[in-house]
């Protein structure tokens, strides 16, 4: 099993500004997903992010909003940018177990924007 | 896209009881799996398990893709248990996963 984890943890942020969030694996990957889960809600994907391309983003998400980068097999980034109160929920990295098709999640960003 | 529904919403039970949680699905999928999400935000993988019977302990899921539903069955519980179980599916080579909305299980002592 792969194990992931994220810097910041949590964080309190103001209104209008960005906050990225980074998502660290122990093992090499081929694929990483970002996920938001919003107060009292199910997970939602935003974007699938793969080495050496750009990001794939899901129906509603947009780059300029959520821009991510995967520099290499095992590190990727995730920015919530111009940030609104709305924007106040648990973010969530993960990977593809490869062979075994299971996913594993790392431990949660928890944004709260002001 | 894909729905996937889940029931009960919620459940309570008492210590050392037994439960059933299901998951429906609307359309074919080749990979389900169940999550536990623990008070603390953290989710677990508890199965893959996009057809068939698997058992960890007193934890066990069937899946009956042909019906399009999914079962996690969870015996003599233990407050440990409590959180929000998901359940998740995906279809095609690219592991994205659709989830449901969850079941919240709280388990009194």
């Amino acid at each position: 099993s792969a194990v992931i984890s994220q810097k910041p943890s949590r964080d309190i942020c103001q209104r209008g500004t960005s906050l990225t969030i980074q998502c660290q694996v122990d093992s090499q990957v081929t694929m990483m997903f970002w996920y938001r889960q919003q107060p009292g809600q199910s997970l939602t994907l935003i974007a699938t992010a793969n080495q050496g391309s750009e990001a794939t983003y899901e129906s509603g998400f947009v780059i300029d909003k959520f821009p991510i980068s995967r520099p290499n097999l095992t590190f990727s980034t995730l920015t919530v940018s111009n940030m609104s109160p709305e924007d106040s929920s648990i973010y969530l990295c993960s990977v593809d177990g490869g062979s075994t098709d299971t996913q594993y999640f790392g431990p949660g960003t928890r944004l709260t924007v002001l | 896209g894909i729905q996937v529904e889940q029931s009960p919403p919620d459940l309570i039970l008492q210590e050392g009881a037994n439960s059933t949680l299901r998951c429906n699905f609307s359309d074919s999928v080749n990979n389900l799996q169940w999550f536990h999400q623990n008070p603390w935000g953290q989710l677990i993988n508890l199965f893959y398990i996009p057809s068939g019977t698997k058992q960890n302990g007193r934890l066990s899921a069937t899946t009956v893709a042909t019906e399009r539903y999914s079962l996690l069955y969870i015996s003599s519980s233990q407050t440990t248990d409590s959180g929000v179980y998901f359940c998740a599916v995906g279809r095609g080579s690219n592991y994205k996963l659709t989830f449901g909305k969850g079941t919240l299980l709280t388990v009194n002592p």
